[in-house]
């Protein structure tokens, strides 16, 4: 079982549309987790880091549940510039200060 | 941000020759760099953890004799991949990190065609 699972997308979804993304991890010694955004043979660009309290920004939310070992991002009033491929990223380590493990990550396509 | 740069950006060469990618953190002392490598449709692996002055410490599964890693000062790491194969074509991304960052900090990543 991969440590880091996603939907397997893609997700064709229209302008102002919303999307959620789900991704769970097998490891409970998980620490810390993140999504992050990569676009089309560039890097990966930290998108927003996920507390078990939930987070938001902007149009952006992320949720965890530690219980399930499952993580969450919903996207709302989806823009043309959303299209990229969101990797969901799991750390053993507080912060981002060690080792990531990513997902293959889910591919979004916003049409006009 | 931090600005972590790489190079080349893109390169082909052909099997059995050796190439070096270069990693730099242009703006800050990084105390650890990581390589990561990506193969089309699949997630980022983990090559390596590379801390300045010490010996590199390698994945399971990925050969430290092909893969030379060196990181001889808090702003630069550099990538060997030795006798490359074709199977070695790949997306190689670096990242640092330091005491004053919370987050990794990615390169633009290196492409690698091998012939």
């Amino acid at each position: 079982r991969k440590e880091v699972e996603q939907d397997p997308g893609p997700f064709n979804v229209p302008e102002g549309a919303t999307v959620a993304f789900n991704c769970t991890y097998s490891n409970s010694a998980s620490q810390s987790f993140f999504w992050y955004r990569q676009d089309c043979r560039k890097e990966p660009k930290l998108l927003m880091s996920v507390y078990s309290s939930g987070n938001e920004d902007g149009r952006f939310t992320a949720q965890l549940n530690r219980a399930s070992q499952y993580i969450s991002l919903l996207i709302r009033d989806s823009k043309l510039s959303d299209s990229a491929t969101y990797l969901c990223v799991v750390s053993y380590y507080g912060g981002s200060q060690g080792n990531l493990i990513f997902g293959k990550g889910t591919k979004l396509s916003v049409k006009p | 941000g931090a600005v972590v740069s790489q190079h080349p950006s893109w390169v082909i060469c052909k099997s059995g020759t050796s190439v070096k990618i270069e990693c730099r953190s242009l703006d800050f002392q990084a105390t650890t760099m990581f390589w990561y490598r990506q193969f089309p449709k699949q997630s980022l692996m983990l090559m390596a953890t590379s801390n300045e002055g010490s010996k590199a410490t390698y994945e399971q599964g990925v050969e430290k004799d092909k893969f030379l890693i060196n990181h001889a000062s808090l702003t630069l790491s550099t990538l060997t991949v030795t006798s490359a194969h074709p199977e070695d074509s790949s997306f190689y991304i670096c990242s640092a990190i330091s005491r004053d960052y919370y987050e990794q900090y990615f390169g633009p990543g290196t492409r690698l065609t091998v012939t």
